[in-house]
C-alpha cells in the first residue's frame, strides 16, 4: 500500500513568513510523529500524536511551532514567523500503537 | 538525558570486508533500540530493531546492557551497504519518540 506522504515536497519561504507542511500517515496508523532534521544531524523530535490526541510536543523549539491532527488522520505543522534557524528537513513517520515508525520523504524547508 | 552517541561520522571499507557501525546510548531504564538506514535519495527506513533479534542484509546488533552499547555488524560489507545509518532509542512505557543519533555515512569501495 502507499506509505507516508509529505507535502510540499519543498518549500522556500522568506523570513517572516508562515509555513504549513501536510503529512498524510500510512491508513490506519493510530500514531503520528514530526522530526526536524538539520544538515549533517540525525532527526530530533518535535512532537506527536495518537489518533488526534497530542501526547508530546516536549520538542517543539518555540511557540512559532504549531501541530494538528483534527481527525486523527492527516497532519499540519505550522511554522509562524519563521527564522533561518527553521531550515531543515521535516520528517513525518506513522505507526501502529508502539509498532515500527515508517517515515515519508520529508519536506524540504529553506528560508532564506 | 537521554542520548545516543555515534562516534563515527564517516566510514569507509572495502568490499568483502567486516564493518561494525558504532552506537552507545545513555538511558537510565530499558530502552529499545533501532537501526534506521537511508540510502541515497531514499527515505529513512528500519534496518533492525533489537527485539526481533533478526538479521536484515546480513546485518545484525547486539544489545550490551553493560557496555550501553547498540553496534551494527556485518562480516563482508557489499557496495550496496553505503549509505547512512541512524542508531535510535526509544523509551519504554512512555512517549513512543525515538531518539536519533547523529548518524554514519559508510562507504563501501570496490
Amino acid at each position: 500500500g502507499a506509505g507516508v506522504s509529505q507535502s510540499p515536497r519543498y518549500k522556500v519561504a522568506k523570513r517572516g513568513q508562515d509555513v504549513a507542511l501536510r503529512c498524510d500517515p500510512i491508513s490506519g496508523h493510530v500514531s503520528l510523529f514530526w522530526y526536524q532534521q538539520a544538515l549533517g544531524q540525525g532527526p530530533e523530535f518535535l512532537t506527536y500524536f495518537q489518533n488526534e490526541a497530542q501526547l508530546d510536543k516536549s520538542g517543539l523549539p518555540s511557540d512559532r511551532f504549531f501541530a494538528e491532527r483534527p481527525e486523527g488522520s492527516v497532519s499540519t505543522l505550522k511554522i509562524q514567523r519563521t527564522q533561518q534557524e527553521d531550515s531543515a528537513v521535516y520528517l513525518c513517520a506513522s505507526s501502529l500503537a508502539q509498532g515500527t515508525q515508517y517515515f515519508g520523504p520529508g519536506t524540504r524547508l529553506t528560508v532564506l | 538525558a537521554q542520548r545516543v552517541t555515534q562516534p563515527e561520522k564517516l566510514l569507509s571499507v572495502f568490499k568483502g570486508a567486516p564493518v561494525e557501525l558504532k552506537c552507545n546510548y545513555s538511558y537510565s531504564g530499558s530502552p529499545e533500540l533501532f537501526w534506521y538506514v537511508q540510502y541515497s535519495r531514499q527515505r529513512l527506513q528500519l534496518l533492525l530493531r533489537h527485539i526481533s533479534r533478526e538479521s536484515i542484509k546480513g546485518f545484525t546488533a547486539d544489545l550490551n546492557k553493560g557496555e550501553t552499547s547498540f553496534h551494527l555488524k556485518k562480516p563482508f560489507a557489499q557496495e550496496e551497504d553505503s549509505a547512512m545509518y541512524y542508531c535510535a532509542l526509544q523509551y519504554q512505557g512512555g512517549s513512543e519518540k525515538l531518539v536519533f543519533g547523529k548518524g554514519t555515512k559508510l562507504t563501501v569501495n570496490p
